[in-house]
Order: structure tokens, then C-alpha cells, then sequence
């Protein structure tokens, strides 16, 4: 079975501080795995996706995540964080040809001034 | 990328009633799309696979008469919550999967808030 742990619920950063979002994966096959953010009242934006390519795999507004496979983790970082990065993140494994999505319980980030 | 739409945006309705939310695929052809729910400060929870033509396969604990889901086209899936009560109030979001692709990325809908009062 396939599951995601997201490592606290909330996190806080300064501006300009590094953020770092954790995720960790349960899966028995290679996994598909995905970071999404998700901004009040609205629906999920795909943030990166790890595909078995490259293990780093760099997103949007300058996230990256690094697949590590003998941590099953996929942490989401950022080396300075904007004020525009607080939202919610979530972390989502899918495996195979059944492509349903496994979604992490999601991370509050909180961005101060 | 691909966009995916739903209609309405926001939906208030009196208990009893029926709704009618729609998902739209807009530049791509969607064998699968998926529904899912989520209450406030909540992650998302999967309500049902639906695939063009075919039954949608719901998730267990989904009451598939309470919740039917209609995919007529392949870019087209409609989810109905019948006689819906103020607990049936919650966020809903559709996604929809671009087989081809074959990297199983889901492309999401900017959801549909519910309020059943």
C-alpha cells in the first residue's frame, strides 16, 4: 500500500529564511511523487514532480525537491522564502499504471515579515 | 499545461436539495478524472475514480447514491450530491489524468465550494 507522511502541520520562516517542507513515502513499487500548493478557496498547483528521472528535481518559483530512495523521503526546499510562498503543501505518491493519488495530511507554511 | 475547469466556483443550497457540479477537461482529452473532497484544514480525500463510459469506482466509505458521477465524455464529469444535508458541505475538487503522459500527473480543477444550509 502506498501512504505520505508530511512532517509537521505547520511551519514558520522569516523572509528570506530556507524552507524546508517534509515528506515521506510509503511504497512497495517506484513511486511517482508529487509537491502541490494550494492557496485559499482555490485548487491544487503542481509545485514539481519526480518522474524516475533526475533525483533533484527543480519547480516552480524556485522550489526544488530531492528524491532520496533509502530515506523514502521527497522534502520540498527553497533557499529564501517571499512572503507569496504562504500557502499550503501537499505531498502525493502514485505508483504504477493505477494513478491514483495518495495525499500527505498537507503543511501550513507561514511566512513573517 | 493542461487546464482544467468546474462550474460553479460556490454553491449554497437548501437541505433537501440537489447539485449539479461539472468538471471540465479544456484543451485535452481526459479518460479519468477523479473527485475529491476536503473539509476545512484538511487534506484531500479521494471520493471516486470515474472513467469515460464506464461506472465511476468510488472509494470505500463513499456513498455512491448519495454522491453520482457522470463522465458522458472525455471531457466531461459531472459529480450530483443528492438530497444534500449541511454535513455534504465541504470543498470539491476534480482532477483529471492525461494517460499519454505517462508520468501520472493529475491536473486539478480550482474546486467548488459547497454550503448546504
Amino acid at each position: 500500500a502506498q501512504s505520505v507522511t508530511q512532517l509537521g502541520s505547520h511551519v514558520s520562516v522569516s523572509e528570506g529564511a530556507l524552507v524546508l517542507l517534509r515528506c515521506n513515502y510509503s511504497s512497495s513499487v517506484p513511486p511517482y511523487l508529487f509537491w502541490y500548493v494550494q492557496y485559499p478557496n482555490q485548487g491544487l498547483q503542481l509545485l514539481l514532480k519526480y518522474t524516475s528521472a533526475a533525483t533533484l528535481v527543480k519547480g516552480i518559483n524556485g522550489f526544488e525537491a530531492e528524491f532520496k530512495k533509502s530515506e523514502t523521503s521527497f522534502h520540498l526546499t527553497k533557499p529564501s522564502a517571499h512572503m507569496s510562498d504562504a500557502a499550503e503543501y501537499f505531498c502525493a505518491v502514485s505508483v504504477g499504471n493505477f494513478n491514483k493519488f495518495y495525499f500527505g495530511s498537507g503543511t501550513k507554511l507561514n511566512v513573517k515579515p | 499545461g493542461a487546464v482544467v475547469s468546474q462550474h460553479p466556483s460556490r454553491v449554497i443550497c437548501k437541505s433537501g436539495t440537489s447539485v449539479k457540479i461539472e468538471c471540465r477537461s479544456l484543451d485535452f482529452q481526459a479518460t479519468t478524472m477523479f473527485w475529491y473532497r476536503q473539509f476545512p484544514k484538511q487534506s484531500l480525500m479521494l471520493m471516486a475514480t470515474s472513467n469515460e463510459g464506464s461506472k465511476a469506482t468510488y472509494e470505500q466509505g463513499v456513498e455512491k447514491d448519495k454522491f453520482l458521477i457522470n463522465h458522458a465524455s472525455l471531457t466531461l464529469s459531472t459529480l450530483t450530491v443528492t438530497s444534500a444535508h449541511p454535513e455534504d458541505s465541504s470543498f470539491y475538487i476534480c482532477s483529471a489524468f492525461l494517460r499519454d503522459r505517462g508520468d501520472n500527473e493529475q491536473f486539478f480543477g480550482p474546486g467548488t465550494r459547497l454550503t448546504v444550509l
